[in-house]
């Protein structure tokens, strides 16, 4: 157990479905991510964010929004997606905050989501 | 070429082997990260470091910031140690390679 939880683990969506991932960090971080890891490619960046505010979208496209209530919780919410965006989809946590992306934390990740896109 | 170059993509050895596994990176960096993802997909931090060496029980990362290069040891491996191994360079905008799969036979 790395202290940051993801749900669900598994999810089927249709292209025209809207779902939500959800993530939540039990580690007083204050940073949170999305990443995405798609079969024989790199693990990919798509969002970052420092005491709830996105400092970093990493040119994701706009069906996959994030939303970061508190700095404990972390949402990746989907509609009309393609199925090449079937992916694991992996929430992480660091320290961190605004103005201090130049320092490097270690990250925390959660188990990840399975998607796949019908 | 991506950023970040991992060698061997795929490594299997023998229980009790001296592994080595190599990242190359092209721009300067503020800390090199390497993880461990096991089956499954969790992914584990195992080091973090911008200059020098750090152990962890069996394992030693080292990074030459003049070479641009890091390198992840395990000494007296364990088929336990089989997993993918990711090193990844930035702060919080982490750029990864594309890990390397390390199979320890009994």
């Amino acid at each position: 157990e790395t202290g940051v939880t993801q749900t669900p683990r598994h999810l089927v969506m249709g292209m025209t479905n809207k779902k939500s991932l959800k993530c939540e960090q039990h580690l007083g971080h204050n940073a949170m991510y999305w990443y995405k890891q798609s079969a024989k490619k790199p693990l990919e960046l798509m969002f970052v964010y420092n005491f709830k505010e996105q400092t970093e979208n990493n040119s994701v496209p706009s069906r996959f929004s994030p939303e970061c209530p508190n700095s404990s919780h972390l949402f990746l919410h989907l509609h009309t997606l393609q199925p090449e965006d079937s992916a694991l989809y992996l929430c992480a946590s660091s320290q961190g905050g605004q103005g201090y992306t130049a320092f490097s934390y270690e990250q925390y990740f959660g188990p990840g989501t399975r998607l796949t896109v019908t | 070429k991506n950023e970040v170059e991992q060698s061997p993509q795929n490594l299997t050895a023998q229980e009790g082997e001296f592994i080595t596994i190599n990242c190359s990176y092209s721009v300067g960096i503020s800390a090199l990260h390497w993880l461990q993802q096991h089956p499954g997909g969790g992914i584990v931090s195992l080091f973090m470091l911008s200059s020098g060496k750090k152990k962890h029980g069996r394992l030693i990362a080292t990074i030459n910031i003049q070479e641009k290069h890091s390198s992840l040891h395990i000494t007296a491996s364990h088929p336990r140690d089989s997993a993918v191994y990711i090193c990844a360079k930035g702060a919080q905008k982490l750029v990864f390679g594309q890990g390397t799969r390390l199979t320890i036979n009994p």
